[in-house]
């Protein structure tokens, strides 16, 4: 089945600090979401991007699904941002349906 | 819109006894996850519906564990008889298919069995 590595692991930034967070996947995807689970394990959606660059506040994300990657990036990092960044993709062939998860980025912005 | 509802947050049962974990999708999706999440094999899919249907129960683990959408507004997931290693977080997600797969998910149950 599909691969999806995410890099690197744990991440420890000081707070202002910008940081890019990479997804790769093994196969062609229909989409691409990032999502951050926070310390109290709350999944939050930050983006569906199946290609091109989105930006929402702080954050923004960008697909190059055609070399099976994707970013996101953190600016002027918070303490809030802190806890567990997950993209997930769902193989082509299943409609969208059977969505997988990269194990993570675990990240800590220290005040 | 108050956005996927699960209960009970939290349970604590004894090995052997059933479980039931229930989840409220958001209304107007029409398609329904359950995954379950420990430290050692992270987010895993178990089970989703499309239209109350099941499509892809491939992740369910073992017999033990069912699941049912009598209709587009309620699911269950069981557990009988549980056992210590069905310990982990127990997350139901919905989404709109057909327009994106944006999934939303609930703040899950916290399942512990002794």
């Amino acid at each position: 089945g599909i691969q999806v590595e995410q890099s690197p692991p744990d991440l420890i930034l000081q707070e202002g600090a910008n940081s890019t967070l990479r997804c790769n996947f093994s196969d062609s995807v229909n989409n691409l979401q990032w999502f951050h689970q926070n310390p109290w394990g709350q999944l939050i959606n930050l983006f569906y991007i199946p290609s091109g660059t989105k930006q929402n506040g702080r954050l923004s994300a960008t697909t190059v699904a055609t070399e099976r990657y994707s970013l996101l990036y953190i600016s002027s990092s918070q303490t809030t941002d802190s806890g567990v960044y997950f993209c997930a993709v769902p193989p082509n062939g299943t409609g969208g349906f059977k969505t997988i998860f990269g194990a993570g980025t675990r990240l800590f912005v220290k005040a | 819109d108050a956005g996927v509802i699960q209960s009970p947050r939290h349970e604590v049962t004894e090995m052997g006894q059933e479980v039931t974990l229930r989840c409220k999708p958001i209304s107007g999706h029409n398609s329904l996850f359950w995954y379950r999440q420990t430290m050692m094999r992270g987010l895993e899919l178990l089970i989703y519906f499309n239209n109350n249907v099941p499509i892809d129960d491939s992740g369910m683990p073992e017999d033990r564990f069912s699941a049912k959408m009598p209709n587009a507004s309620f699911s269950t997931l069981k557990i009988q008889p549980s056992e210590p290693r069905d310990s982990a977080v127990y997350f139901c997600a919905s989404s709109i298919t057909r327009i994106n797969e944006k999934l939303f998910f609930g703040s899950g149950t916290q399942l512990s069995v002794l």
